[in-house]
């Protein structure tokens, strides 16, 4: 079974402010990880994801996420928050099995101030 | 390159009626996913579909279902509407599995009076 756990349902940050959303998962294999955002009346945008292959991971829109196997964690991160960046970001888990569906957390809306 | 395409994207039932939600992935996709977006419950999942199988089910009712057609285009049907029932649902496809990554569509938002 794999789960995922996202700290803090909202967070605000100032323009221009590091932007930090945490994600620690669960996963009896080593996992596949994505995050994904949604913006209102939206489907889920895939922003990035990790197969095993370099620990840090370059996504769209200046985001980026690190894979430490010791905490279980793939927190996301960008440098300087922009406006467009309001949403809410789910991070997901898959297991490595050819059968695996993704598992979502509960989300994190990202709150942006001028 | 077309996206995911759900039809309808705004749906009005009354309880007790049923209704069919629409899904046609990415050419060259072959599994369609299924699931609930509601604002206490986050993302369920429904169920998954590949080559016209059912491959992985969620914990959802018997009322419930869906079907993939030979074109990888995918239908779910909601028999007897609850209220409990609106939502927003979102349809992701992929190559062939999750480890892919999904790509969803803009979802089928179905409110139940």
């Amino acid at each position: 079974a794999q789960s995922v756990t996202q700290l803090g349902s909202h967070v605000s940050v100032s323009e221009g402010a590091l932007v930090l959303l945490r994600c620690n998962y669960s996963s009896s294999v080593p996992p596949y990880l994505f995050w994904y955002v949604q913006y209102p009346n939206q489907g889920l945008q895939l922003l990035l994801k990790y197969t095993s292959a370099a620990t840090l991971v370059k996504g769209i829109n200046g985001f980026e996420a690190e894979f430490k196997k010791s905490e279980t964690s793939f927190h996301l991160t960008k440098p300087s928050a922009h406006m467009s960046d309001a949403a809410e970001y789910f991070c997901a888990v898959s297991g490595n099995s050819g059968y695996s569906t993704l598992t979502f957390g509960k989300g994190t809306m990202l709150l942006v101030s001028p | 390159k077309a996206g995911v395409t759900q039809t309808p994207r705004y749906l009005i039932k009354t309880r007790g009626q049923q209704v069919t939600l629409s899904c046609s992935p990415i050419s060259g996709h072959r599994s369609v996913s299924w699931y609930q977006q509601t604002p206490g419950q986050g993302l369920q999942f429904l169920f998954e579909y590949f080559s016209e199988t059912q491959r992985n089910k969620g914990n959802f009712p018997g009322r419930f279902s869906g079907r993939q057609f030979s074109n990888s285009r995918s239908e779910m049907n909601v028999s007897t509407l609850e209220l409990g029932d609106s939502a927003l649902y979102l349809c992701a496809s992929s190559m062939d599995t999750s480890n892919y990554g999904y790509t969803f569509g803009s979802g089928t938002r179905l409110t139940v009076v």
